[in-house]
């Protein structure tokens, strides 16, 4: 168990539709990760935050959004929703952010999303 | 731009024998970070071991090694006695410089045989 916890588990849902995918970061970190993970595209970091601010941007699309809040937690927001959204999203949370190389990212147990 | 490159997209290994998943990475940036992660079919993804650019030594945990060599940058990941519930992908992944994100490699599906 790595600490970083991921809401729900599970999300089925119809193409148009909207939903919010919830992360809670291991005690004490400040940063928190998204990432898509789907068959055909591997692993895909979508966003970065430290501390409530948006810190980078990966490969996101500009139907989904993120925030983290005053107690660190995240959402991610999933709108429009495709066929091509299916995938397993995780969320990672690192202790510090120097920044720096040595920061390990730990992940959460991911939610599986499927869009019919 | 940095890239991730796992050769081997499956694997198999004798219960009990040790096996190296190899990695190799690009990156132009002197200060860098390697890890390995493991995603068993349940799906989460385990943190198992991590190499600074600037290690003089071999990272160790428990049974996992990282064999890197800098010259060639390659970040191998031995696995010493194979148990079977060492089955699943395994992803290399680079920590560029200052600032910037990680990059998975497309990862290597072991297979541990009894």
């Amino acid at each position: 168990d790595s600490g970083v916890t991921q809401t729900p588990k599970h999300l089925i849902t119809a193409t148009g539709q909207r939903v919010t995918l919830r992360c809670s970061p291991r005690s004490g970190d400040l940063s928190v990760y998204w990432y898509q993970q789907s068959l055909d595209q591997g692993l895909q970091f979508l966003i970065q935050y430290y501390n409530g601010e948006e810190r980078a941007k990966g490969n996101i699309l500009e139907r989904f959004s993120a925030q983290q809040f005053p107690d660190l937690h995240s959402e991610l927001n999933l709108s429009s929703l495709e066929l091509g959204d299916s995938a397993l999203y995780f969320c990672a949370s690192s202790p510090r952010t120097s920044g720096g190389p040595e920061e390990t990212q730990y992940f959460g147990p991911g939610t599986r999303l499927l869009v019919l | 731009a940095q890239k991730i490159t796992q050769t081997q997209p499956g694997m198999f290994v004798q219960e009990k024998e040790a096996v190296t998943l190899d990695c190799t990475y690009d990156t132009s940036d002197p200060s860098y970070g390697l890890f390995w992660y493991k995603q068993p079919s349940s799906g989460e993804m385990i943190f198992l071991i991590y190499q600074g650019s600037y290690d003089q030594q071999n990272a160790t945990e428990g049974r996992y090694s990282l064999n890197f060599q800098k010259a060639r940058k390659s970040a191998n990941l031995v696995i010493s006695a194979s148990q079977l519930g060492d089955s699943a992908m395994y992803f290399c992944a680079m920590s560029p410089a200052y600032g910037q994100n990680f990059v998975f490699g497309p990862g290597t599906r072991l297979s541990v045989l009894p």
